[in-house]
C-alpha cells in the first residue's frame, strides 16, 4: 500500500540549513512533492520532483531523491524565521489513475532567531 | 491568475447539524479534489472529480458526506448530520488534469463541530 512517513519536528537557528526527510513505500511513485502550510493557511506548493530525477534545485530549496531507498529530502539553505511552518511530503504513484496525493503527517519546522 | 477559492473560511456548528462548503477551482482546471485535514495530520482525499464525473470517492463517508460538481467547474461538499470527529480543515485543490504535476490548494474551510 501507499504510505509516507516524516519526522514530526525540526528546530534550527536562523541562517542555518534545514533538512526535512521523508520516506515512502510505493516504488511506482511518479511525482514527489513538498508543500508548506503556515498557521491558518492552506497548502502552498513549494516544489516537486519527477521520479527519474535525483536532484532539483530552486533558489534556496534543494530536493534530493534516493529512489533505491525511497527517501526524499528537502534542504532549505539560509533558513529564515519566515520559513517556520509545517512541511508536507506527498507522492503520486503510477498505479493511481486519479493522480491523488498521498501525504505524510507533516514536519513542523521551528526557526529560532 | 486567481487561485482556488473556498468559502466559508470558518464555520462552527453543533453536532447533528448540516454544513456546506463551496470551491471554485483555478480556471481551466478539469480535476478537482476535496481533502480532509484533521489537526496534526496530513490531508486525506475525500473525493476527486474529473470535470463533472467522480474519479475516486472511496474514502468519502457516504452516509453523511456528499459532494457534487454539476457543471464541471464549482463544487460543493456537504456534511449532514455532522459529528464531533468531522472537525477538520476541508481543503479544495485543482489541477489541469488528473495525474498532472501541479496540484494547487485553496486556503481551506475550517470546521468546528461542538
Amino acid at each position: 500500500g501507499e504510505d509516507v512517513e516524516q519526522s514530526l519536528f525540526l528546530s534550527v537557528r536562523e541562517g542555518d540549513s534545514s533538512v526535512i526527510n521523508c520516506t515512502y513505500t510505493d516504488s511506482s511513485s511518479t511525482y514527489l512533492y513538498w508543500y508548506k502550510q503556515e498557521p491558518g493557511a492552506g497548502l502552498q506548493l513549494l516544489t516537486y520532483i519527477f521520479s527519474n530525477m535525483d536532484m532539483k534545485q530552486d533558489q534556496r530549496l534543494t530536493v534530493l531523491l534516493n529512489k533505491k531507498d525511497k527517501h526524499l529530502s528537502l534542504r532549505i539553505a539560509d533558513t529564515q524565521t519566515g520559513d517556520s511552518a509545517i512541511y508536507f511530503c506527498a507522492e503520486v504513484s503510477a498505479g493511481n489513475q486519479g493522480g491523488k496525493l498521498i501525504f505524510g503527517q507533516g514536519t513542523e519546522l521551528s526557526v529560532k532567531p | 491568475e486567481a487561485g482556488v477559492a473556498q468559502s466559508p473560511r470558518y464555520k462552527i456548528i453543533e453536532k447533528r447539524q448540516s454544513v456546506a462548503f463551496w470551491c471554485n477551482p483555478i480556471s481551466g482546471h478539469a480535476t478537482l479534489y476535496w481533502y480532509q485535514q484533521i489537526l496534526g495530520q496530513g490531508p486525506k482525499l475525500l473525493i476527486q472529480f474529473q470535470n463533472n464525473g467522480v474519479v475516486d470517492d472511496s474514502q468519502l463517508p457516504k452516509d453523511r458526506f456528499s459532494a457534487e460538481r454539476l457543471k464541471g467547474v464549482d463544487s460543493t461538499l456537504k456534511i449532514q448530520p455532522a459529528k464531533l470527529e468531522d472537525s477538520a480543515v476541508y481543503l479544495c485543490a485543482s489541477s489541469f488534469n488528473r495525474g498532472g504535476n501541479t496540484i494547487y490548494f485553496g486556503e481551506g474551510s475550517w470546521l468546528t463541530v461542538v
